[in-house]
């Protein structure tokens, strides 16, 4: 198993450009989810989704769509790319139900927005 | 709102020692916790899970306990190595899916 996989792995982007971070699992857990990552804010739930067809914004989700039309992809747009969107972005995986929650996360994207 | 946090910020200890990271959130209904483990340039890789339910996990040299009354968790590192050396960050999930972060303790172990 690859795991969670994402790319591509830096970019950087003009102000008002945009683009699709993918994200990609293998083991075909039914939740996935992307965060942010931030010094001094810690990682923060952007979008995340509990199967195909659904999805639902966390905490931080200006800015950035998500759709889930397959069980193995989750990719995030952002539409219109701004500084405020420089970070680190890591995409997470678990199965759903009680004792199984592990989550595994993808490598990261590194993302600099001038 | 979950508020998670880590203490210390960075901590720095001779190989061999050992040491205990800790973790404090505000609200105690949570359904579980989970330590991970983030190397510089690199995703988080889960350590350990304790269900609300239980009281501590351990794997290997890692031991994690939960006092979910008092909002506390804490991780035990017996024996540290070098190869410890990585940033340290817990988790709790409170209702539906989320997971509240903390920040992370950025742990160097010495040769």
């Amino acid at each position: 198993n690859a795991g969670v996989t994402q790319t591509p792995k830096f970019q950087v982007l003009k102000t008002g450009q945009s683009m699709t971070l993918q994200c990609a699992q293998d083991m075909n857990h039914e939740y996935m989810s992307w965060y942010r990552q931030d010094p001094g804010m810690g990682l923060r739930l952007i979008h995340y989704s509990v199967g195909a067809g659904i999805t639902d914004q966390g905490e931080v989700p200006n800015g950035y769509n998500v759709s889930r039309s397959t069980t193995e992809d989750f990719p995030l747009r952002l539409l219109s790319a701004a500084p405020s969107q420089t970070s680190v972005y890591f995409c997470a995986s678990r199965r759903t139900g009680q004792g199984v929650e592990t989550q595994y996360f993808g490598p990261g994207t590194r993302l600099l927005v001038l | 709102k979950q508020e998670v946090t880590q203490i210390p910020a960075a901590l720095s200890v001779p190989e061999g020692e050992n040491l205990v990271l800790n973790c404090s959130f505000t609200d105690s209904a949570i359904y579980n916790l989970q330590w991970f483990r983030q190397d510089p340039g690199k995703g988080l890789t889960s350590l350990l899970l304790i269900q609300s339910s239980q009281r501590e996990q351990t794997s290997g040299r890692l031991n994690a306990s939960l006092d979910k009354s008092s909002g506390r968790s804490t991780l035990y590192i017996a024996a540290s190595q070098p190869g410890d050396s990585a940033t340290y960050l817990c988790a709790v999930k409170t209702s539906g899916s989320r997971l509240t972060f903390g920040e992370g303790t950025q742990l160097t172990v010495n040769p």
